[in-house]
């Protein structure tokens, strides 16, 4: 009964260079969200998908950043010309289809460190 | 819009020491409110939850009551152990479209000396 699983766990990019990363939610999940931990901060959101939909993407940044969640396969974070600023925790958390959403805790992966040198 | 206050950190207790870690919220509508605990190099666990005013969430000795009155959900614990030593965050749902987007607060560092 697999967790969250993100990856990679750690990922080391330079400036200008496309940072992806991925995401599998629990079985049977079908909502991912997408948070986002600067050093020593809370996490902050910043994006809800379910299977191929983007909900709320409030919380992205308006350039560089997007994300997916297709009908097969992991839902994926990419950050494109990545900049020092980007980097931090990101951190992936999915709950339960149509079970009223409002009501279950999200699980949460064990994120991807993000270095941008 | 919505919004979680904890107090800073680190909080520094000995071992069998007494832990409350306050947190209070602004919110438009009635939130469930959760605690979140993070160990080194981890992902955020669920500690516990409440969902409606007054609700007590309780696990591994650590209880929150919902205190709508007080807006708060203060996380206490009357014996901590070194391996409670963490980040722990309050946070609640935002209620929008049927979904919920958690809010978090910055965090409390917990650190438990032997």
């Amino acid at each position: 009964n697999a967790g969250v699983m993100q990856n990679p766990r750690h990922l080391v990019r330079r400036r200008g260079q496309e940072a992806r990363l991925r995401c599998s939610p629990m079985k049977g999940h079908s909502h991912v969200y997408w948070y986002r931990q600067l050093p020593e901060e809370g996490l902050k959101f910043m994006v809800y998908l379910q299977k191929e939909n983007i909900i709320d993407e409030s919380g992205m940044p308006k350039e560089r950043f997007s994300a997916e969640f297709p009908k097969e396969g992991p839902s994926i974070l990419r950050i494109q010309q990545v900049v020092r600023g980007d980097s931090a925790a990101y951190f992936c958390a999915s709950s339960p289809r149509g079970q009223g959403a409002t009501q279950q805790p999200q699980h949460f992966g064990d994120g991807t460190r993000l270095s941008i040198l | 819009g919505d919004s979680v206050t904890q107090m800073e950190g680190p909080v520094t207790l000995s071992e069998e020491a007494f832990l409350t870690i306050n947190c209070t919220y602004t919110a438009t509508g009635y939130p469930s409110l959760f605690w979140y605990v993070q160990y080194p190099g981890e992902g955020l666990q669920l500690l516990l939850k409440a969902t409606k005013a007054d609700d007590k969430g309780s696990n591994k000795g650590f209880e929150a009551t919902y205190r709508k009155e007080t807006t708060s959900f203060h996380l206490e614990k009357g014996s901590v152990q070194v391996s409670d030593s963490a980040v722990y965050f309050c946070a609640l749902s935002e209620i929008s479209g049927g979904y919920n987007k958690l809010i978090f607060g910055a965090g409390t560092r917990l650190a438990v000396h032997p």
